[in-house]
């Protein structure tokens, strides 16, 4: 069965640094999503995209993040400057309909620790 | 603003049915999914809703009014296994993003 594939597992960073988590969605699917977990709470939404460019995002999403599609199959959320709350399961998500919320499958994740 | 209401934890014995409420408030709902979630897991997707009534899949139903703007997970036939966390989320539409609820720790007990 497809899925979606996230590098790396985990990863640990200091304060200040940048972090790049990297993502290989599912090859036939046209929207990609970056949600978050922090530890014992519930999945947030980051940023939703699509044809290249970012169709929605949310508060937590500031200038600190930016996510890439640098070729055909890796999507990317970039961190700069890492504070300690952002420590968190980061899910990388892919689904092929827009409309019906249904068919988002989630990678299995890419856990930050920020020290 | 967007909420979403459910139980926080649920336990039920071995081969019981079970079923988890989820209550929302939105704007542009377009429908209503389950994901599961075992323990630093993934998201795993059960079910969705975009129409009132009972959608069947296996052992997991899933039930949505929208007048109510209630929905429900059933859980049938349980299964050790099915210990895990359940999030109810709402799909808005004229957007791509899915909003979860606080989900529900559900415990299997023989």
């Amino acid at each position: 069965e497809p899925e979606v594939t996230q590098t790396p597992s985990h990863q640990v960073t200091q304060m200040g640094q940048e972090v790049i988590l990297r993502c290989v969605p599912i090859s036939n699917h046209l929207y990609f999503y970056w949600y978050r977990q922090i530890l014992g709470q519930k999945v947030e939404f980051l940023v939703s995209f699509y044809n290249n460019e970012i169709s929605e995002k949310s508060e937590i999403f500031d200038d600190q993040f930016s996510v890439e599609r640098p070729d055909g199959s890796n999507f990317t959320l970039k961190i700069r400057s890492t504070k300690l709350e952002d420590s968190a399961m980061y899910f990388c998500a892919s689904s092929g309909d827009r409309i019906s919320g249904n068919t988002i499958y989630f990678g299995e994740g890419s856990w930050l620790t920020v020290v | 603003g967007q909420s979403l209401e459910q139980p926080s934890e649920v336990t039920a014995v071995e081969g019981a049915i079970v079923q988890i409420n989820c209550t929302y408030q939105t704007s542009g709902f377009y429908g209503l999914s389950w994901y599961q979630q075992h323990d630093g897991g993934a998201p795993t997707f059960l079910s969705y809703n975009a129409l009132d009534g009972l959608e069947e899949t296996g052992r997991f139903s899933s039930f949505l009014s929208r007048s109510d703007s209630y929905g429900y997970l059933l859980l049938q036939e349980l299964q050790m296994k099915d210990s895990a966390s359940y999030f109810c989320a709402v799909a808005r539409g004229g957007g791509n993003k899915l909003t979860f609820g606080t989900g529900t720790q559900l415990k299997v007990e023989l």
